[in-house]
């Protein structure tokens, strides 16, 4: 299986700060890559699919870029709905796997 | 709107089965591929199965091959998760989810539901 690696696991941020997560795969899936925002006690929300492919209705703070084996999520400016878990997904191969999380918190 | 709603959840022994059903609503249902998605509370994700438009192509997640069957009712807009000998990491929340795409699917999902919380154990 694909395995997917995040980083950090965890950070710390303000409101109005540039954040970016990084998801590495252990093979190349192309483009072939989600990434989920998941809020505390929520079910998770696609933010974006094929690397970068803005979902309807995110905003456009939200960017996602990589290809390979390396990819990128970043946040250009945190606002205060921007806290919670993120969670990468590759969609190349069966079985479908995500990344451990990324937990952002308010500093 | 579209919506997916969960149920059958609920303490199950080691063991035994247990059904899990989605309820959609708010889309062309049998159009769309779906999926299970479970997580472990306070940790991360781990897709579990999944079920093209019309049943042909169907997919599991090597931890739960052989004990789970996904199956859907077009007819009904819904899919199920039958779940046999279960076991107690098999406990979790379990999403039912939305491909974004039609037919056979990207296996991105774009809806989800609340979840249900099943819990092996003795």
């Amino acid at each position: 299986a694909i395995q997917l690696t995040q980083s950090p696991t965890s950070l710390s941020a303000s409101v109005g700060d540039r954040v970016t997560i990084t998801c590495r795969a252990s093979e190349s899936i192309s483009r072939d890559l989600a990434w989920y925002q998941q809020r505390a006690g929520k079910a998770p929300m696609l933010l974006i699919y094929d690397a970068s492919s803005l979902q309807n209705g995110v905003p456009s703070r939200f960017r996602g870029s990589g290809s390979g084996t390396g990819f990128t999520l970043t946040i250009t400016s945190l606002q205060p709905e921007d806290f919670a878990s993120y969670y990468c997904q590759q969609f190349n191969t069966y079985p479908l796997t995500f990344g451990g999380g990324t937990k952002v918190e308010i500093k | 709107e579209v919506q997916v709603v969960e149920s059958g959840g609920g303490l199950v022994r080691p063991g035994r089965s247990l059904r899990l059903s989605c309820a959609a609503s708010g889309f062309s249902f049998d159009e769309y591929a779906m999926h299970w998605v479970r997580q472990v509370p306070g940790k991360g994700l781990e897709w579990v199965s999944g079920i093209s438009w019309n049943s042909a192509s169907t997919a599991y997640a090597d931890s739960v091959r052989g004990r789970f069957t996904i199956s859907r009712d077009n007819t009904q807009n819904s899919v199920y998760l039958q779940m046999n000998s279960l076991r107690p990491e098999d406990t979790a929340f379990y999403y039912c989810a939305k491909d974004i795409d039609l037919w056979f699917g990207r296996k991105v999902f774009d809806f989800w539901g609340q979840g249900t919380l099943v819990t092996a154990s003795s």
